[in-house]
């Protein structure tokens, strides 16, 4: 998993409560991004950050927000308008944004919202 | 449009015998291609990518990845699996247009038993 920390690893909430994941990389990564992996669908790339202070929606921004005030950190905000946030989180960062550059993964949050 | 699929949902394999699991993708211009492995309850590491020149790849733990561009392919391969081998396995390609420019477009992944 790299230099990229995910807390916390396991988090219940009730429906209708915001919830931040924390992500943070010392790879010195430019590129951050966050994913949600549903069982037999594969990752959807809900956000990305290219830079401190700049971030574009993924494919699944709906019900979600993000922040990039540090180039280390970019924390994930689950709002109580994403209608079904019952996932396995992944945050993932990368050197830049090239075509050749992989992505690092962090170890993951599972959230479960009753 | 870009995308990328896994056709095996689960690729069961004797330890000790190659294993094969299977990735194919659309995209326009030179594609960009990635496989990671992931453990349960784990993140995903990355294993190995094509970017140009040789078609066969090789990457982590042994593994090695044929890019085959007139069946525009990119099957992972080992020639003697582990049952430590056994995981979830994602195929990516990279997005060179529109709203997925840059980013990477994941299979649904390939579900790997290694038995002993």
């Amino acid at each position: 998993d790299g230099g990229i920390t995910q807390s916390p690893k396991y988090l219940f909430r009730k429906e209708g409560q915001n919830v931040t994941l924390s992500c943070e990389q010392n790879l010195n990564h430019d590129a951050m991004y966050w994913y949600r992996q549903d069982p037999g669908q594969g990752l959807r790339l809900i956000y990305y950050s290219q830079i401190v202070n700049d971030f574009q929606k993924g494919d699944i921004a709906e019900g979600y927000s993000v922040s990039r005030e540090k180039k280390e950190s970019f924390p994930l905000t689950v709002t109580s308008a994403q209608k079904n946030p019952t996932a396995f989180y992944l945050c993932a960062s990368s050197y830049g944004t090239g075509f050749s550059y992989e992505q690092y993964f962090g170890p993951g949050t599972r959230l479960t919202v009753t | 449009a870009q995308s990328v699929a896994q056709p095996e949902d689960q690729v069961n394999v004797a330890e000790g015998n190659p294993l094969t699991v299977k990735c194919t993708y659309s995209v326009s211009g030179n594609p960009y291609l990635f496989w990671y492995v992931q453990y349960p309850n784990r993140g995903l590491q990355f294993l190995l990518k094509y970017i140009t020149g040789d078609n066969l790849v090789k990457g982590s733990y042994g593994f090695e990845a044929e890019f085959n561009k007139s069946q525009t392919s990119f099957h992972l391969k080992k020639p003697s699996a582990l049952v430590s081998d056994s995981a979830l396995y994602f195929c990516a390609v990279r997005g060179n247009y529109g709203g997925s420019q840059g980013n990477l477009i994941f299979g649904k992944g390939t579900k790997l038993s290694v038995k002993p």
